[in-house]
């Protein structure tokens, strides 16, 4: 597609339940970004996926958190065993090459835990 | 830690007149900075970056100064539309370390008709 896509666009789940959020970079795009925006904030880094290297998971909350990435392009967040303050809008971003080059954000993902 | 920040959390201009957005960054060694815009509901959307050895950089109808003595960073707006409506963030990234950007909390500019 000509930009970055995530699904499901909307997610209303119970505390205690699994959610993964699934997201599309631009083709091509080595770099990938997952954040986190809660209401009225800025944004929040997660984590970051370059090429094959291991990614940089220091921006993870906790240990419910997790991402992969397959075959260097699509990749998914899980968020085990949902809390109310994982509520938030979750972006993903890609990038043509690594070091914070222009990074092009999808729609995002609001996630609401009941 | 070190944060990027905004010195107006909103700001309203009229139709037709030119917004200035600030944001303050505090790491002096940051290399790079770009400014997104977030209309609601939508993801953030690229609008201008600029490099630490630059001091201005131009768009269309925006611009992007950097002041490395004082470590700020303003966002120029010209002649400002009721699509500009939106949250305009700043963000860098420090030079050296991991590749994520790191985010001020957002300014709310509202363009009045």
């Amino acid at each position: 597609g000509a930009g970055v896509s995530q699904s499901p666009s909307n997610k209303v789940t119970e505390k205690g339940k699994d959610v993964e959020l699934r997201c599309d970079p631009i083709s091509g795009h080595t770099a990938l970004y997952w954040y986190r925006q809660s209401l009225g904030q800025g944004l929040e880094f997660l984590i970051y996926f370059q090429g094959n290297s291991a990614p940089d998971k220091s921006g993870l909350p906790s240990d419910r958190f997790s991402a992969e990435r397959t075959g260097g392009s699509v990749s998914t967040l899980t968020i085990q065993r949902t809390q109310q303050e994982d509520s938030a809008v979750y972006l993903c971003a890609s990038s043509s090459q690594s070091g914070g080059e222009t990074q092009y954000f999808g729609p995002g993902t609001r996630l609401l835990v009941l | 830690g070190e944060s990027v920040g905004l010195h107006l959390p909103t700001l309203s201009v009229q139709e037709g007149d030119n917004s200035i957005i600030n944001c303050a960054y505090s790491n002096s060694a940051s290399d790079y900075f770009i400014w997104y815009k977030q209309e609601s509901g939508k993801g953030p959307q690229f609008i201008i970056d600029i490099r630490s050895n630059m001091d201005k950089r131009q768009g269309q109808r925006v611009t992007v100064l950097l002041n490395k003595t004082v470590k700020h960073l303003s966002l120029q707006i010209a002649a400002t539309q009721p699509g500009d409506s939106a949250v305009y963030f700043c963000a860098e990234r420090f030079s050296g370390s991991a590749r994520q950007l790191t985010f001020g909390s957002g300014t709310q500019l509202t363009v009045l008709p």
